[in-house]
């Protein structure tokens, strides 16, 4: 089975620009949920989808958004970028059910974002 | 948000010693999962714990889930160095939502 891939493995912006990271699940996976992980805050959750549908949402600014399409491939945008929002974005994919036995997610390797 | 504190901040052991970590919550959970992290790369999950009191391991690990179900414990045995790496602990909250831990950095010493 392929793993969560994360596309790209890193990106350099300047600030004022928007940014789009793309998570493609597992196969047969619904739920992707995305994280932000910095030295300073740790894995903070941004949102989660499940079956195109944001599902939950951690405490970030509207300009952190986010998508799923019918294949279950996950888009999350960051708009008027920050210096602040330099980090690596994980995506997790999950069967979404939170069935017992289910759980554990399966992170791709990131997008390392860098603002400049 | 709810905070999962993990201790030690970071270890520095021999090649060899057995490694204790913990976690500790102020709300109960109903799971534990224990991921390691390898620098510029996505946490991996190591062990899931599903019930109170469980204690599972994997090759040279295992975990505890604490009977309170605030706490959980990681134990690696005879580490070696590929054992380098972030250890976290996340708990699930509002459904498929994770909280993780503060982390713990090992360095294995050869």
């Amino acid at each position: 089975k392929a793993g969560v891939t994360q596309t790209p493995r890193y990106l350099i912006k300047t600030r004022g620009q928007q940014v789009t990271l793309s998570c493609s699940p597992i196969s047969g996976h619904r739920s992707v949920s995305w994280y932000q992980q910095t030295p300073g805050q740790g894995l903070q959750f941004l949102f989660e989808y499940f079956s195109e549908t944001q599902r939950n949402k951690g405490n970030f600014p509207g300009r952190f958004s986010g998508r799923q399409f019918s294949n279950s491939r996950s888009e999350m945008n960051v708009s008027t970028l920050e210096l602040g929002d330099s980090a690596l974005y994980l995506c997790a994919s999950s069967s979404g059910t939170g069935v017992v036995g289910n759980y554990g997610y399966t992170f791709g390797s990131g997008t390392r974002l860098t603002v400049v | 948000g709810q905070q999962l504190n993990q201790s030690p901040q970071s270890m520095f052991i021999q090649e060899g010693e057995d490694v204790s970590m913990n976690c500790t919550s102020s709300s109960i959970f109903n799971t534990w999962l224990w991921y390691k992290q390898d620098p510029g790369e996505g946490p991996v999950l190591l062990i899931a714990l599903y019930k109170a009191g469980e204690l599972t391991s994997n090759g040279r690990l295992t975990a505890q889930f604490g009977i309170t179900r605030k706490d959980s414990f990681l134990n690696i045995s005879a580490s070696i160095p590929s054992d380098v790496g972030i250890y976290f602990c996340a708990g699930p909250y509002a459904g498929n939502q994770f909280y993780f831990g503060t982390g713990t950095s090992l360095t294995v010493i050869p």
